[in-house]
């Protein structure tokens, strides 16, 4: 069964005390792997997609990076405004183009 | 540029009542998804409509059923309501329905079941 499990839960940093959050991911075969911010009680903000292993893209204090089995979004210097959960999505090769997201990554940044 | 659009914003329903929350997507976009997301959790997919047809399913009851009309815009309908269908449910666009295509969440709405 395709799934995708997001570490930590919760995290809580300082204002500038970079560090990185983790997607596993297990599906038959990847399409693309997808990061999104989401505010409380707003709708994900896109942030990055990724298609193959190896491949890394960076938006501002943001970088996302692949392997054949799990993503990495390293926050570097990291400010309040950046406090969000953090969502990951798979879209699988099998079956529709839906998204199956993981549960997600509660971030924290103290001023 | 206009967002996704999604309507009404929160909705408070009695236990087997109906329900239907409308979409609109982004202007040119001819695919629209449906997520449930219920705290705590990350979003679930329900529908994903392209062209007015639909083009998947997720795991969810017969008491959920959608729709895309011409003007690509969707709506989702939800019978029978249970105190367990209390969620945010999210609408996705995207332009079309293909690997390297971004979909772009609308606000959500805010159902609540009691």
């Amino acid at each position: 069964e395709d799934q995708v499990t997001q570490s930590p839960e919760a995290l809580r940093l300082q204002e500038g005390e970079s560090s990185s959050l983790n997607c596993s991911y297990t599906v038959s075969g990847l399409r693309g792997l997808f990061w999104y911010r989401q505010d409380p009680g707003k709708g994900p903000e896109f942030l990055f997609t990724l298609y193959s292993a190896g491949e890394e893209k960076e938006k501002e204090r943001l970088k996302a990076t692949l392997t054949k089995k799990e993503s990495f979004l390293h926050i570097t210097a990291p400010k309040p405004e950046d406090s969000a959960t953090y969502l990951c999505a798979v879209q699988a090769t099998s079956g529709t183009y839906k998204y199956i997201f993981g549960t997600g990554t509660r971030l924290k940044v103290l001023a | 540029d206009a967002g996704v659009t999604q309507s009404p914003t929160h909705l408070i329903k009695t236990r087997g009542q109906q329900v239907t929350l409308r979409c609109s997507p982004i202007s040119g976009h001819k695919s629209v998804s449906w997520y449930q997301q219920v705290l705590g959790q990350g979003p679930q997919f329900i529908f994903q409509y392209y062209e007015k047809e639909e083009r998947g399913r997720g795991n969810f009851p017969d008491r959920f059923s959608a729709r895309q009309f011409p003007n690509y815009s969707s709506e989702l309908n939800v019978n029978a309501l249970l105190l367990g269908d209390s969620a945010l449910y999210l609408c996705a666009s995207s332009f079309v329905v293909k690997q390297d295509t971004e979909a772009f969440f609308g606000q959500g709405t805010r159902l609540t079941v009691v």
